[in-house]
């Protein structure tokens, strides 16, 4: 099984709304991440977790802010975003096997968010 | 950030030709993945790569690592319209402080005309 989902498939919210974005793996992977996608574009790496430590922020602006509560669940918590943060985001996930071995990223269906 | 050169852009092609896209690279990776992504959905992984001249089929598709780990390409053979989608290729080296931190290319735009 090599599922990951992402809850809701869609979000519509306003400037001003605070609202989360959800993603699970059960495939005992340990590290996760985040990616924005614009339209016909390729996946931009927002943040990257590591066995549930955050080891790579993009320079992303802080009105996104992840979470790792456990090594199956990550979250993007939103807050005061912009029009132009609408796009599609996605969660992936990959065993983290150290130095050797399956360096596969597995994603998500995505969340569609559209910020009014 | 770094990308690959993936080509070409975009196709237009019959029912039943076959397809071909690579992706190059400046740089060395130590894994090459090929992704198909329809409109509102996530990557799905079609093939993955992780040895230097590695080729590998999964169904209609093949796909191969170059010899000199700065390349790869994707062939489709007897295109059927759920071929329709984006390909994306992408680069990946393990360990260290990457942590599988993936460098895409800017995606194939397939279009199947029955």
């Amino acid at each position: 099984d090599t599922e990951v989902t992402q809850t809701p498939k869609h979000l519509v919210m306003g400037m001003t709304n605070k609202k989360s974005l959800k993603c699970e793996q059960h495939m005992g992977h340990r590290a996760m991440y985040w990616y924005k996608q614009k339209a016909k574009k390729p996946p931009e790496l927002m943040f990257v977790y590591s066995y549930e430590k955050l080891s790579i922020n993009e320079s992303v602006p802080s009105r996104f802010s992840p979470e790792c509560p456990n090594s199956s669940l990550l979250n993007l918590h939103l807050h005061a975003l912009q029009p132009e943060d609408s796009a599609l985001y996605l969660c992936a996930s990959r065993r983290q096997s150290g130095t050797s071995g399956p360096d596969t990223q597995y994603f998500g269906p995505g969340t569609r968010l559209t910020v009014l | 950030g770094q990308q690959l050169n993936q080509s070409p852009q975009s196709m237009f092609i019959q029912e039943g030709e076959d397809v071909s896209m690579n992706c190059t690279s400046s740089s060395i990776f130590n894994t090459w993945l090929w992704y198909k992504q329809d409109p509102g959905e996530g990557p799905v992984l079609l093939i993955a790569l992780y040895k230097a001249g590695e080729l590998t089929s999964n169904g209609r598709l093949t796909a191969q690592f170059g010899i000199t780990r700065k390349d790869s390409f994707l062939n489709i053979s007897a295109s059927i319209p759920s071929d329709v989608g984006i390909y994306f290729c992408a680069g990946g080296n393990a360990g260290g402080t990457s942590y599988g931190k993936l460098t895409f290319g800017q995606g194939t735009i397939l279009t199947v005309h029955p």
